[in-house]
């Protein structure tokens, strides 16, 4: 079936960097989510991005954050400066409309800050 | 805000019995959907079930709206049943913005 990939699987990096995490939609989808879901707790959506902009975010999607995607390529979610409480795991997931559609989630982002 | 309780915590049966989830929420909810997490984390999409009743192979759910709950009832379990069932309720009406139980988790045993 129609398959989100998510690029990396895993990243370390030091608190304050920057990182961004890359997903690769499915092709024909238009809609795009990120959650995050630290380990060992519940889901939690972060943002969802349709035509370009962001419909709708929760509080979790701190000013830190960022969602773009340039000329259809890679949508991504763009954290800086990172802080410890970032770690979690970030799964990406596209659908063909609105959110009542089937979505599919890419393998999730193992993000840890150090 | 939008308080979302799942029951049972989790679940232990033999292959073959059925399992009955059931998720209860605390404001309207225009948009219920049930996820699938499997043991590696992976989540997919099984149903989008805001009134009614709804069937997809062995699933069935049936949301009663103005109850506030909803349940997935997973008949003749299969030990690739096993992994976390998710219900996330979006009650905005307008943009997308669910939040999530904290899931049943299925062990199947064969």
């Amino acid at each position: 079936g129609p398959k989100v990939l998510q690029i990396p699987s895993h990243q370390i990096i030091d608190m304050g960097q920057m990182v961004t995490l890359n997903c690769d939609p499915v092709s024909n989808h238009l809609y795009f989510y990120w959650y995050k879901q630290i380990l060992g707790q519940q889901m939690e959506f972060l943002v969802n991005f349709y035509n370009g902009k962001v419909m709708e975010k929760s509080k979790l999607f701190k000013d830190q954050f960022s969602v773009e995607r340039p000329d259809g390529s890679y949508f991504t979610l763009k954290i800086q400066p990172t802080a410890l409480e970032d770690s979690a795991v970030y799964f990406c997931a596209s659908s063909l409309g609105g959110p009542s559609y089937e979505q599919y989630f890419g393998p999730g982002t193992r993000l840890t800050v150090l | 805000g939008q308080q979302v309780q799942q029951s049972p915590a989790s679940l232990v049966l033999q292959e073959g019995e059925n399992a009955e989830l059931q998720c209860n929420f605390s404001s309207t909810a225009t948009q219920l959907q049930w996820f699938y997490q499997s043991p590696g984390g992976s989540l997919v999409s099984l149903l989008s079930n805001p009134s009614g009743t709804k069937h997809t192979g062995r699933l069935t759910s049936t949301t009663v709206t103005k109850e506030r709950r909803s349940s997935l009832h997973i008949s003749s379990s299969q030990t690739t049943d096993s992994g976390t069932y998710l219900c996330a309720i979006d009650p905005s009406g307008g943009n997308y913005k669910p939040t999530f139980g904290k899931g049943t988790s299925l062990v199947v045993h064969p």
